[in-house]
C-alpha cells in the first residue's frame, strides 16, 4: 500500500513557479505517479501522469528522482484560476489499483493551493 | 464531447424517500466508480465496477445500491436516505487494461441534501 503525504496547504502569488512535493516511500514496481486538480463544487480533473524522471504537458510538469519515493508537481507561473486542490494518486495504472482492492481509486486529503494577486 | 453526466446536479429530499442518481458516460470506458465528498474527509468511494453486472464495495458503502446493466450508466441508489448521507456526490469512470495518459474522468457532481 504507497500512502501518500502532501502538505495540506501552500499559498503563491500569481505569476510565480509552485512546487508541490508528494511523498510515497513504499511505491511499487509497477506503479505509476498521477496529479488531479479539483476546484470547489467540481469534480477532479486528471493535470499530469508519470512513471519515472520527467514528464512535461501543456498544464504542468512532473519530476520522479530515481528512487521514486516522492514526485513533485511543478505549474509554472500560477494564475488565480489555479486556487484549487491538487491530489497525487500512486497505484498500478494498468490494474486500476491505487492501493486498495482494484478498482479503488484512493484520494488522501490533497493540498489546498492558494493564489493571491 | 467525451463525458460523464450526472443528473441531477442538486437534490433536496425528506428522509427515507428512496432516490436513484444518474450516471452515464459516452467514452465506452468499462470502470465506472462513486464518490462522496464531505469536508475534512476529502473524497470516499461508495461502489465500483470493473465492467456490466461487475460491481464491487468502495470504503462506505453502507445505505448505497448500486447496478451496471449497460455499459454507458451506473445509477446510484438510495433506498431509504438519512441525514448522514447528505454530501457532494461524483461519478467517475476509465479504461481498464490501458496505460493511457488520461486517468479517470469525473462528473460535475450531485448535491444532495436530505432532511
Amino acid at each position: 500500500l504507497a500512502k501518500t503525504t502532501q502538505p495540506i496547504s501552500m499559498d503563491s502569488y500569481e505569476g510565480q513557479e509552485v512546487n508541490i512535493t508528494c511523498s510515497h516511500n513504499n511505491i511499487a514496481t509497477n506503479d505509476y505517479i498521477t496529479w488531479y486538480q479539483q476546484f470547489p463544487s467540481q469534480g477532479p480533473r486528471f493535470i499530469i501522469q508519470g512513471y519515472k524522471t520527467k514528464v512535461t504537458n501543456e498544464v504542468a510538469s512532473l519530476f520522479i528522482p530515481a528512487d521514486r519515493k516522492s514526485s513533485t508537481l511543478s505549474l509554472p507561473r500560477v494564475s488565480l484560476s489555479d486556487t484549487a486542490v491538487y491530489y497525487c494518486l500512486v497505484g498500478d495504472v494498468y490494474r486500476r489499483n491505487y492501493g486498495g482492492s482494484q478498482g479503488n481509486l484512493i484520494f488522501g486529503k490533497g493540498t489546498k493551493l492558494s493564489v493571491k494577486p | 464531447e467525451a463525458q460523464v453526466t450526472q443528473n441531477p446536479r442538486y437534490l433536496i429530499t425528506v428522509t427515507g424517500k428512496k432516490l436513484t442518481v444518474t450516471c452515464s458516460q459516452n467514452m465506452n470506458h468499462e470502470y465506472m466508480s462513486w464518490y462522496r465528498q464531505d469536508p475534512g474527509l476529502g473524497l470516499r468511494q461508495i461502489y465500483y465496477s470493473m465492467n456490466v453486472e461487475v460491481t464491487d464495495k468502495g470504503d462506505v458503502p453502507e445505505g448505497y445500491k448500486v447496478s451496471r446493466k449497460e455499459k454507458r450508466n451506473f445509477p446510484l441508489i438510495l433506498e431509504s436516505p438519512s441525514p448522514n448521507q447528505t454530501s457532494l456526490y461524483f461519478c467517475a469512470s476509465s479504461r481498464l487494461n490501458n496505460r493511457d495518459s488520461y486517468g479517470y474522468t469525473f462528473g460535475s457532481g450531485t448535491r444532495l441534501t436530505v432532511v
